[in-house]
């Protein structure tokens, strides 16, 4: 069975500041994939990362997957309101049918 | 694209009785679907993966014959909730599996709220 540590769990932060998610596993996986979510709503596709040490930015958020594949950071910097939400990462495996998820990070942006 | 559509969002049932729940993939033809089960503040259980036209694939201590999944085609599974009980509420989510290529993506609906009371 494969195993995803997301840390940390919560993290309040005042708006501005930076912030980095962390998800670690003894497993390695075909790709990473990361999700936000906000409530009552399903998860929402942020990116994926494939290739060990690759590094994908989305605006103000940055993805890195290590180089081994066995984990993953986020890093959001000069965060705002607007990205308050629920952050999962999911590994596949090497079939690429199936994800683990993360225990997920819950992120609330003060203004 | 990648679009995934679900289908009601809130239900709210008699114990005892069924539900059933839709899950589309609206612009693109799944090769895999899964349903997940969210608990408040929780990250995602999977639940089940469902392959068309093959039974579906059930994760342990998740029982079949509570959870009937059916996947009729390419872009529509089904889920149905059979003599539900209060214990059953929750948050429902199903996904679709996109080839991206190189590698599998998965596109989640918006969930479905059940509540039995």
């Amino acid at each position: 069975t494969q195993l995803l540590e997301q840390s940390p769990q919560f993290l309040s932060i005042q708006e501005g500041e930076n912030l980095t998610v962390y998800c670690n596993s003894s497993s390695v996986f075909s790709s990473l994939q990361w999700y936000r979510q906000e409530p009552g709503e399903g998860p929402v596709l942020l990116v994926t990362v494939v290739t060990g040490g690759e590094v994908k930015k989305l605006k103000r958020l940055t993805f890195q997957f290590g180089d081994a594949r066995k984990d993953s950071s986020l890093h959001i910097t000069a965060a705002q309101p607007g990205d308050t939400g629920l952050y999962l990462c999911a590994g596949a495996n090497y079939a690429g049918n199936m994800l683990t998820f993360g225990g997920g990070t819950r992120l609330m942006v003060k203004p | 694209g990648a679009v995934v559509s679900q289908h009601p969002s809130r239900v709210i049932c008699k114990s005892g009785t069924s539900v059933k729940i839709e899950c589309r993939s609206l612009d693109f033809q799944a090769t895999t679907m899964f349903w997940y089960r969210q608990f408040p503040k929780k990250s995602l259980m999977l639940m089940a993966t469902s392959n068309e036209g093959s039974k579906a694939t059930y994760e342990q201590g998740v029982e079949k014959d509570k959870f009937l999944i059916n996947h009729a085609s390419l872009t529509l599974s089904t889920l149905t909730v059979t003599s539900a009980h209060p214990e059953d509420s929750s948050f429902y989510i199903c996904s679709a599996s996109r080839w991206g290529g190189s590698y599998n993506e998965q596109f989640f609906g918006p969930g479905t709220r059940l509540t039995v009371l």
